[in-house]
Order: structure tokens, then sequence, then C-alpha cells
């Protein structure tokens, strides 16, 4: 089943140092979605990505965070410096392209930051 | 901003049926999805409605939508043990590719 795919699945890291979570879509998926779920709340939209495009970027906290989907390779979220509120489950989703008769949303099974 | 609410918890006998509410405020909302998350586990898409269709049926689920209403509902029948989870409705906004979710709502099967 070659679903979204993403690693690591848990990290840590200590305050001050880079996140890196990587995500790859599902096969024929040419949108890539990020979501964070912070403990004890729901999702929240962060940013939606097509190849090399920033489409909408509207829930990207202004500094410290970025996203990415290069033409070659997974798509990356990146914190820089991070701190313990940023301790959250982080989740990829994907998409068919645009004009697809279908208009599934799939899930990754997350990447789970813990910043000590 | 849109925003989608539920109710937060919900308890069934096992062999009842389950039925989860969810509301949204966006007027121009496309499609609406219902998510299942385990604990320390992703979201598993169950299924989802084009908002031209008042029900859709998919094995033991089924979803109604009142847009007037703006009121979408999920039903499981013969509700099992294996189907305690917390449970999200969530809306396509805009058309674009931004969901915006419910608090989810955690729902308990007891035997």
């Amino acid at each position: 089943n070659a679903g979204v795919m993403q690693n690591p699945r848990h990290l840590v890291r200590r305050r001050g140092q880079e996140a890196r979570l990587r995500c790859s879509p599902m096969k024929g998926h040419s949108h890539v979605y990020w979501y964070r779920q912070l403990p004890e709340e729901g999702l929240k939209f962060m940013v939606y990505l097509q190849k090399e495009n920033i489409i909408d970027e509207s829930g990207m906290p202004k500094e410290r965070f970025s996203a990415e989907f290069p033409k070659e390779g997974p798509s990356i979220l990146r914190i820089q410096q991070v701190v313990r509120g940023d301790s959250a489950a982080y989740f990829c989703a994907s998409s068919p392209p645009t004009g697809s008769s279908e208009n599934t949303i799939y899930f990754g099974e997350g990447s789970w930051l813990t910043v000590v | 901003g849109e925003d989608v609410e539920q109710s937060l918890f919900l308890s069934v006998r096992e062999g009842d049926s389950s039925v989860i509410n969810c509301t949204y405020t966006d007027s121009s909302s496309t499609y609406l999805y219902w998510y299942k998350q385990e604990p320390g586990a992703g979201l598993q898409l169950l299924t989802y409605i084009f908002s031209n269709m008042d029900m859709k049926q998919d094995q033991r689920l089924t979803v109604l939508l009142n847009k007037k209403d703006k009121h979408l509902s999920l039903r499981i029948a013969d509700t099992q043990t294996g189907d305690s989870a917390i449970y999200f409705c969530a809306d396509l906004y805009n058309q674009g590719g931004k969901l915006i979710f419910g608090q989810g709502t955690e729902l308990s099967v007891k035997p």
C-alpha cells in the first residue's frame, strides 16, 4: 500500500535545534499539505504545496517554519530553532491533480516532534 | 473565519448504531470528509460527500448532509469495539486544499 509516507515517525530535538520532517505523497498525487496537531487539539492547516510552488501558506507561523516540495524528492517541513511549543504531531496529506475525478485527501501516519 | 463543530464524546454499546454529528459555517463548501484516528496513528479517510448530495452509503457507514442547515452526520451501523477512535469531520474550504477540521468526537464502544 503505497500511501503517504512520512519520516521520521518520532523525532526528539533540544531547544534551538532544527527539525526536518519529510513527506512523500501517494503515487500519482501532485498536491501536498501539512497539518499540525497540538496535544488535546484538532488539526490545523499549515501549508499547501504543488511541485516547486507554495499555493497557500496561510497557516504557517511567520518565523522559523518553512516548507518546500522540490521537483525531485519529498516535501520537507523545516522548523528552525525549535521551542517547546513546537512539540506536536505533524501530518502530511496528498491529493490527486486538479481536475481529477476524485477529491480524496489521504494522510500519512504523522511525525511526532518532541522538543526537550 | 470558517468553523467546524463536533460534540466531543459519544459512548455506545457494541452492536448499536453510532451517530456522530458535525456543523460547519462555510457557505461555499464543496466536499466534506470523515476521518478516523486511533491513538498514536494517522488519519484514515473513511468517506467523503460532495455538497450536492444528501446521502452517501458505504457498507456500515452512512453520511447524511443537510446543506440548508450546514449539518453533517456519520452513522456507523452495528458498532464494534474496533470502531473506538476519534472521528474528525472536515470541510474543504474554498475549493482549495485547506481542510477545516472539527475538534474530533471520541467514540467509546462498550462490550
